[in-house]
């Protein structure tokens, strides 16, 4: 069955640190793969998308993220945190259709001053 | 703006009773969908439905209902409200049903059940 882990809940770093979330799908190679981030009190938003044109994938917000296919993986990284990056990030590999999102626990974002 | 309107944003409700989940959107996607957050859980597939008048049930159905008799709406039904019904209930919608289309999601319901 399909599936995907992101490694670790809580992530923290300071503000002008790298940022880098995991995410890992399971060996079937996902058509599609998106990352999305939820604000507080708010439904999730596309941070970006992955659709095999390229595997190094640009976002909003100076995000990316490098689909590494050897190692089943979609990390996400941005160089500089900002304050305003304090959000909660989802991965979410499609397979054949939309209903077949699957959505990651997520990883909650915090940014130390 | 357009987007997806959730209503109501946060309700209480008495376990046994019957309850509406309302979700439009203006940006006349084909398919729409309702998951359920919850905390350590991430967020899970109740229904979906790929095009009006067709409807599909996701990973978590059971206790729910939902109808797509036009393209704008898809309202979420509760007929008989249980305290594991709690939790906070986002719509969403995509131009396709296919996977390539991004979702859009609304602001979300936060409900509880006593």
């Amino acid at each position: 069955a399909q599936s995907v882990t992101q490694l670790g809940s809580h992530v923290s770093v300071s503000e002008g640190a790298l940022v880098l979330l995991r995410c890992n799908y399971s060996s079937s190679v996902p058509p599609y793969l998106f990352w999305y981030v939820q604000y507080p009190n708010q439904g999730l938003q596309l941070l970006l998308k992955y659709t095999s044109a390229a595997t190094l994938v640009k976002g909003i917000n100076d995000f990316e993220a490098e689909f590494k296919k050897s190692e089943t993986s979609f990390h996400l990284t941005k160089p500089s945190a900002h304050m305003s990056d304090a959000a909660e990030y989802f991965c979410a590999p499609t397979y054949s259709s939309a209903s077949k999102i699957i959505f990651g626990s997520g990883t909650r974002l915090s940014i130390r001053p | 703006i357009a987007g997806i309107t959730q209503a109501p944003t946060s309700q209480i409700l008495a376990a046994g009773r019957r309850m509406t989940l309302r979700c439009t959107q203006d940006m006349r996607h084909n398919a729409m969908y309702w998951y359920r957050q919850d905390l350590g859980l991430g967020l899970r597939l109740i229904h979906y439905s790929n095009t009006a008048g067709t409807t599909g049930k996701g990973e978590v159905p059971d206790g729910y209902s939902v109808s797509r008799a036009n393209t704008d709406d898809f309202p979420l039904t509760l007929a008989s409200a249980v305290p594991s019904q709690t939790s906070v209930y986002f719509c969403a919608s995509s131009r396709g049903g296919d996977g390539n289309s991004p979702l859009h999601f609304g602001n979300g319901t936060r409900l509880t059940v006593t």
